[in-house]
């Protein structure tokens, strides 16, 4: 299995454009997160699916973000428009997720890195 | 609501010797336990978990943690680290049942030595 693919790897944009985030988790996986990681604010749980059905955004920044799952196999994350202060590491995590069972292993895809200008 | 302290921000030790990374968490209801680690440029990835059972965990590469309850800890361990052990190690917790959003501590750096 190629594991969690995450695009792109790197992003550099400049304040007020709009960054997508794209993220295609492990097939089988129910379960599906969006983290977002700063030197300042460590590991933060954006917002979490269950069989693609947004479960918990409560750590959804502001108005600002959004996240989508058209289907089991693709999920964005868009930001529009951006700031600097967005400028983080972004991680997406798969899981088997079984009715929502929190103990499941997650598998975390490589990261983009993005850098708001 | 659950948190996590890992105490150590950076560990360095020197190659074969011992190392134990401190994780104590704090939750009013009964909990599963992680050990993630992050090598440089990549995705966690996971050393263990204690779900229930066994208080000793073993994982992948070496490592092992012991949960106690009564101290509220899950320190992780290892014997004899090799340079390939320089990563960053985060503790996770998160409640038992169901659903709930798993809290990651803020990580510990362990710096191999030669």
């Amino acid at each position: 299995d190629a594991g969690v693919i995450q695009s792109p790897r790197h992003e550099v944009t400049e304040m007020g454009q709009e960054v997508t985030l794209r993220c295609k988790p492990i097939s089988g996986h129910n379960s599906l997160f969006w983290y977002r990681q700063t030197m300042m604010r460590g590991l933060e749980l954006l917002i979490y699916f269950n069989n693609n059905v947004p479960i918990d955004d409560s750590g959804m920044p502001e108005d600002r973000f959004s996240a989508k799952m058209p289907n089991a196999s693709f999920s964005t994350l868009k930001i529009q428009p951006s700031e600097p202060r967005d400028s983080a590491v972004y991680f997406c995590a798969s899981s088997i997720g079984l009715a929502g069972r929190s103990q499941e292993t997650q598998y975390f895809g490589p990261g983009t890195r993005l850098l708001v200008l | 609501a659950q948190s996590v302290t890992q105490l150590d921000s950076q560990v360095p030790v020197f190659e074969e010797a011992p190392v134990e990374l401190r994780c104590n968490y704090s939750s009013s209801v009964s909990v599963y336990l992680f050990w993630y680690v992050q090598y440089p440029n990549q995705g966690l990835q996971l050393l263990l978990k204690y779900l229930s059972g066994s208080t000793l965990v073993k994982g992948i590469n070496g490592f092992e943690a012991e949960f106690n309850k009564s101290q509220t800890s899950f320190h992780l361990r290892k014997p004899s680290v090799h340079i390939s052990d320089t990563a960053e190690y985060f503790c996770a917790v998160t409640p038992s049942g169901g659903y709930q959003k798993v809290t990651f501590g803020t990580g510990t750096k362990l710096q191999v030595i030669p």
